[in-house]
């Protein structure tokens, strides 16, 4: 079965600009979450979606925000993108929401969206 | 804030060779993970722990989990040029959703 898909895959913005990341999970899965991943802080939980609602968040500025439609597929955005919001935004799907102490749950990431504030 | 302390942060070894990469904490987690990342790629799960003093096995791969389910480890037996990539430690408190990931170790292998 297809696995996630992140589109764009590289992106170019200038400072001021916004952003608009979109995430297509495996088929089936209802649980999506986004991580940023730069090389100085590694990788942050930025939210998590299921079922259309925001389930929890990282502690990211309010200009990050995301949204779930009905057939699960995400997007993420960001506005007034400052330099240093340039990272690999990664998408990653789970069949449930949560971890629990059987570890059931597995997530699986897509290639990342690569974005360059200039 | 859950920190995950990596070590070593790089590893540059030749073919054959063993090696150890920790991941340590002073929370506790209810599950950890290990992942490996190749350049261009996201993250793909490796392994989950969930038991204090777990150890599981995937090929030349040994993980374990400390007893006090704090702190991790992953061994690799006999290195390829295949195993070079970026390994995340990832841990899960309670229920929750969001994973807190260490800070990372760099593996290269060479022949």
């Amino acid at each position: 079965k297809a696995g996630v898909t992140q589109t764009p895959r590289y992106l170019i913005k200038t400072r001021g600009q916004q952003v608009t990341l979109s995430c297509s999970p495996i088929s089936g899965h209802r649980s999506v979450s986004w991580y940023q991943q730069t090389p100085g802080q590694g990788l942050q939980f930025l939210f998590e979606y299921f079922s259309e609602t925001q389930r929890n968040k990282g502690n990211f500025p309010g200009r990050f925000s995301g949204r779930q439609f009905s057939n699960s597929r995400s997007e993420m955005n960001v506005s007034t993108l400052e330099l240093g919001d340039s990272a690999l935004y990664l998408c990653a799907s789970s069949l449930l929401q949560g971890f629990s102490r059987s570890g059931a749950n597995v997530l699986t990431f897509g290639a990342g969206s690569r974005l360059t504030v200039l | 804030t859950q920190l995950l302390e990596q070590s070593p942060q790089f590893l540059s070894i030749q073919e054959g060779e063993n090696l150890t990469v920790y991941c340590n904490s002073s929370s506790v987690f209810s599950s950890l993970q290990w992942y490996r990342q190749e350049p261009g790629e996201g993250p793909v799960l490796l392994v989950t722990v969930v038991t204090g003093g777990e150890v599981k096995k995937l090929k030349r791969l040994t993980f374990q989990f400390g007893d006090a389910r704090k702190d991790s480890s992953l061994h690799i037996t006999a290195a390829q040029p295949g195993d070079t990539g970026l390994y995340l430690c990832a841990a899960a408190t309670g229920t929750a959703s969001k994973l807190t990931f260490g800070t990372g170790t760099r593996l290269q292998v060479t022949l």
